[in-house]
């Protein structure tokens, strides 16, 4: 399977300030990357499908100006939490689609927390 | 829409015991259905894969199988041990994944 990293592993930031997640997969190129958000205790919510060189495709309820994804390489894309608030404190995970059959490989996760 | 929905929430069983999670899903218009296993604040790692075409899925002491026509899917892990305790997760679809909240596995020493 492929191998996928996330950083940073946690980040703390102030209420109004912007943070960025990096997901990479390390061993062969992704056209196709997802973004989950997964509260405590609660499942993994698809928040958008990154795709490289094109814009992402968002889920119904997520503010696509507020979660900003870039994919501009095969090998990373990144999520920007803008103007973050509190409420956006949460577990984000990354996962990359295989060369076949739709699998997917998740990254390790980043745990958000706005103060 | 499609729906996951697994069930026990949680399971605590002795160590040697085998077990069975479920997972039950609407949309029988999957393409894969993958059971994952969730340690406390960690990603996710994929157990197996089972797709559309397929019944069933072995790796070591895991089996899975999918009946499309019923929306079911099941893990039976054999001989459990304490290290298998953690959150274990179905999800089904095709590119987009839909996941249920989990059954959260202790097995007691």
């Amino acid at each position: 399977g492929a191998v996928v990293s996330q950083h940073p592993s946690w980040v703390i930031c102030k209420s109004g300030t912007s943070v960025k997640i990096e997901c990479r997969s390390l061993d062969f190129q992704a056209t196709t990357m997802f973004w989950y958000r997964q509260f405590p205790k609660q499942s993994l919510m698809l928040m958008a499908t990154s795709n490289e060189g094109s814009k992402a495709t968002y889920e119904q309820g997520v503010e696509k100006d507020k979660f900003l994804i870039n994919h501009a390489s095969l090998t990373l894309s990144t999520l920007t939490v803008t103007s973050a608030h509190p409420e956006d404190s949460s577990f984000y995970i990354c996962s990359v689609m295989g060369r076949a059959d739709y699998e997917q490989y998740f990254g390790p996760g980043t745990r958000l927390t706005v103060t | 829409k499609q729906e996951v929905t697994q069930i026990p929430a949680a399971l605590s069983v002795p160590e040697g015991e085998n077990l069975v999670l479920n997972c039950s899903f609407t949309d029988s218009a999957i393409y894969n259905l993958q059971w994952f296993r969730q340690d406390p604040g960690k990603g996710l790692t994929s157990l197996l894969l089972i797709q559309s075409s397929q019944r069933e899925q072995t790796s070591g002491r895991l089996n899975a199988s999918l009946d499309k026509s019923s929306g079911r899917s099941t893990l039976y892990i054999a001989a459990s041990q304490p290290g298998d305790s953690a959150t274990y997760l179905c999800a089904g679809g095709s590119e987009k994944l839909v996941f249920g909240k989990g059954t959260k596995l202790t097995v007691n020493p």
